[in-house]
């Protein structure tokens, strides 16, 4: 099926320091999406990207957080500088606008 | 309040029986349901989408919306071990998932 490839799959990071987390989405797929998940529980929304720009966020979207896609390459989400409690696992995910969101399988970020 | 309810938390069925899982919207906004799978260190996979009252099956698979009470379950027959994951309810106030918001999930084991 179609695939949505994340990389760094881990990365350790001191704390304050910035780190980007890229997105390769499905090919031909005009939405794009970050959620955030905590400890293998509950998916939380935390941005849509459509045309260049932001659609929506959610609060947990702090104002440490950035989302492009230059030129059509990686969609990427950057953290700047990033805090203890931003570890997680951070799932990228695109659409054709349809009603099926596919997920990559996730960068894990540990905050040290 | 979290928008999207999930019970059981954790749910563990004999291989080959019928596993049911219950999701609930307090938002009369957020009407549109999907169901995805996630196992353990993947991403969620979308299993299927419901929009109308009534069932919809897919395979061993079956959904079923109630919109006036905004009560989607999912039954899965012939559980398999493989069909061992978290399960995510998801809802969105459109058919596009815009803005797709997930429950806290359900953890399903299945016993050989």
């Amino acid at each position: 099926g179609p695939k949505v490839l994340q990389i760094p799959s881990h990365q350790i990071i001191d704390m304050g320091q910035m780190v980007t987390l890229n997105c390769d989405p499905v090919s031909n797929h005009l939405y794009f999406y970050w959620y955030k998940q905590i400890l293998g529980q509950q998916m939380e929304f935390l941005v849509n990207f459509y045309n260049g720009k932001v659609m929506e966020k959610s609060k947990l979207f702090k104002d440490q957080f950035s989302v492009e896609r230059p030129d059509g390459s990686y969609f990427t989400l950057k953290i700047q500088p990033t805090a203890l409690e931003d570890s997680a696992v951070y799932f990228c995910a695109s659409s054709s606008g349809g009603d099926t969101l596919y997920f990559g399988e996730g960068s894990r970020l540990i905050v040290v | 309040q979290q928008k999207v309810q999930q019970s059981p938390e954790s749910l563990s069925v004999p291989e080959g029986g019928m596993a049911s899982l219950n999701c609930t919207s307090s938002d009369r906004n957020f009407q549109y349901f999907w169901w995805y799978r996630q196992h353990s260190g993947e991403g969620p996979k979308a299993l299927m989408s419901i929009f109308s009252d009534g069932d919809k099956k897919e395979g061993r698979f079956t959904a079923h919306l109630n919109k006036a009470s905004l009560h989607v379950s999912l039954h899965i027959r012939d559980s398999q071990p493989s069909d061992s994951a978290l399960y995510f309810c998801a809802a969105s106030a459109s058919s596009g998932s815009w803005q797709l918001i997930f429950g806290s999930g359900t953890q399903l084991t299945v016993m050989p």
